[in-house]
């Protein structure tokens, strides 16, 4: 069983629709949840992190956390075509704090 | 300020070659990352250093060679590659403990081995 699983897409929505995005972890006592943007050729930019159950908000973005459900999202709101990229969930784990697992990563298309 | 710099950008190397990748930051980090990454595939780690010392090797093949001269430099030595060493060479950094460990990447380093 995949630790970070993630669908890998690809995922299109219409320009300024909302953009979800998935991710399911294996270990339950993993600590802390990382949403990564990574364009084509280029290296990941972190996004947000989020730590607690709920929601945490950062301008279009919004995470979600259920630990119960071992469940992440990323919601993009008003969509743009710049959005286009992969994103990666990352967790870390209850066993190290300096690693993080990285899903396969879900690719979104914005349409314009 | 969360910057990571890596150089070279692009790295073209034969199989019988030495080259060395470096990574720097200057965000006060003392926890510092090797990643390698293939196309379509998420960064794979290959080696941790946190307060300078090699803390995690993912078993990686001893022709990559990891050093920590300092707290804001990172370096991989690189020797005997094979082709299917190509890949995206990225370097990370983040506060250690368990606080908030953030990784931040670098631009990466393209990497070819011929």
């Amino acid at each position: 069983q995949k630790e970070v699983e993630q669908n890998s897409g690809p995922l299109s929505v219409p320009e300024g629709a909302i953009a979800s995005l998935n991710c399911t972890y294996s270990d339950r006592g993993s600590q802390s949840f990382f949403w990564y943007r990574q364009y084509s050729g280029k290296s990941p930019e972190l996004i947000m992190f989020i730590y607690s159950n709920g929601d945490k908000e950062d301008g279009r973005f919004t995470a979600q956390l259920n630990k119960a459900s071992q469940y992440v999202s990323l919601l993009i709101r008003d969509s743009q075509p710049s959005d286009s990229a992969t994103y990666l969930c990352a967790v870390r784990s209850s066993g190290g704090y300096q690693k993080v697992t990285f899903g396969t990563g879900t690719k979104l298309q914005v349409i314009p | 300020d969360t910057e990571v710099t890596q150089t070279p950008k692009h790295l073209v190397m034969g199989m019988t070659n030495k080259k060395s990748l470096k990574c720097e930051q200057h965000m006060g980090h003392r926890a510092m990352y090797w990643y390698k990454q293939k196309a379509k595939k998420p960064p794979e780690l290959m080696f941790v250093y946190s307060y300078e010392k090699l803390s995690i090797n993912e078993s990686v093949p001893s022709r990559f060679s990891p050093e920590c001269p300092n707290s804001s430099l990172l370096n991989l030595h690189l020797h005997a590659l094979q082709p299917e060493d190509s890949a995206l060479y990225l370097c990370a950094s983040s506060r250690p403990g368990q606080g908030q460990p953030v990784q931040y990447f670098g631009p990466g380093t393209r990497l070819t081995v011929t």
